[in-house]
């Protein structure tokens, strides 16, 4: 079992629709959950982390943090067609090593 | 702020042969974190050097080596290629407090063809 499942997609929306991607884990040890946007061929960009669980908003972005569910969530609002790229979920114990999700693919239809 | 830097950003090399990819972190970063990621995947982990060390390791043979400058620049040194170490090859920054860390930012990456 992988220590960190994420759904592939690709996950295609229409412009302004409300978007959600997810990731569960098997490690309760994991404290720190960030999420990163790829696009193609360039290197990951971070858009949120959390510290344990709650949520955490910035702009159109919410993050959700479920430790006892061992899941996280990342909410996209009024998405654009410039939110499409590869969303990857990334966690760990502190920040020496992250284990990622293998990325969902999300493509935004103007 | 220049953020992380890497070079080269594309690379072929032959099976068997040798290859160095370079790290510059972000402005006031000074720990370095190598990841590999192949074609379709997460990011791996390779290992994390702090203080001129390598701190952590992860599931990767010996063939994968690294060193860390004064400077915090860094080197990943990989030996006696295979076709299957062809992937992106990215590098993050962060800033070691205490015993956690800032966020680490990601490079754009050195894409490695071997052939």
């Amino acid at each position: 079992q992988k220590e960190v499942e994420q759904d592939p997609g690709p996950l295609s929306v229409p412009e302004g629709a409300i978007v959600s991607l997810n990731c569960t884990y098997s490690n309760s040890a994991f404290q720190y959950f960030m999420w990163y946007r790829q696009y193609s061929r360039k290197g990951p960009e971070l858009l949120m982390y959390t510290y344990s669980s709650g949520n955490k908003e910035d702009g159109r972005f919410t993050a959700q943090v479920d430790k006892s569910s061992k899941y996280i969530s990342l909410f996209i609002r009024d998405s654009q067609p410039s939110d499409s790229a590869t969303y990857l979920c990334a966690m760990g114990y502190n920040f020496n090593k992250f284990y990622f999700g293998s990325g969902t693919k999300l493509n935004v239809k103007p | 702020d220049a953020g992380v830097t890497q070079s080269p950003t594309h690379l072929i090399k032959t099976r068997g042969q040798q290859v160095t990819l370079r790290c510059s972190p972000k402005s006031g970063h000074d720990t370095v974190s190598w990841y590999q990621q192949a074609l379709g995947q997460g990011p791996q982990f390779i290992f994390q050097y702090y203080e001129e060390e390598e701190r952590q390791r992860g599931n990767f043979p010996d063939r994968f080596s690294g060193h860390q400058f004064p400077n915090y620049s860094s080197e990943l040194n990989v030996n006696a290629l295979l076709l299957g170490d062809s992937a992106l090859y990215l590098c993050a920054s962060s800033h070691t407090k205490w015993e956690t860390d800032t966020e680490a930012f990601f490079g754009q990456g050195t894409r490695l063809t071997v052939v």
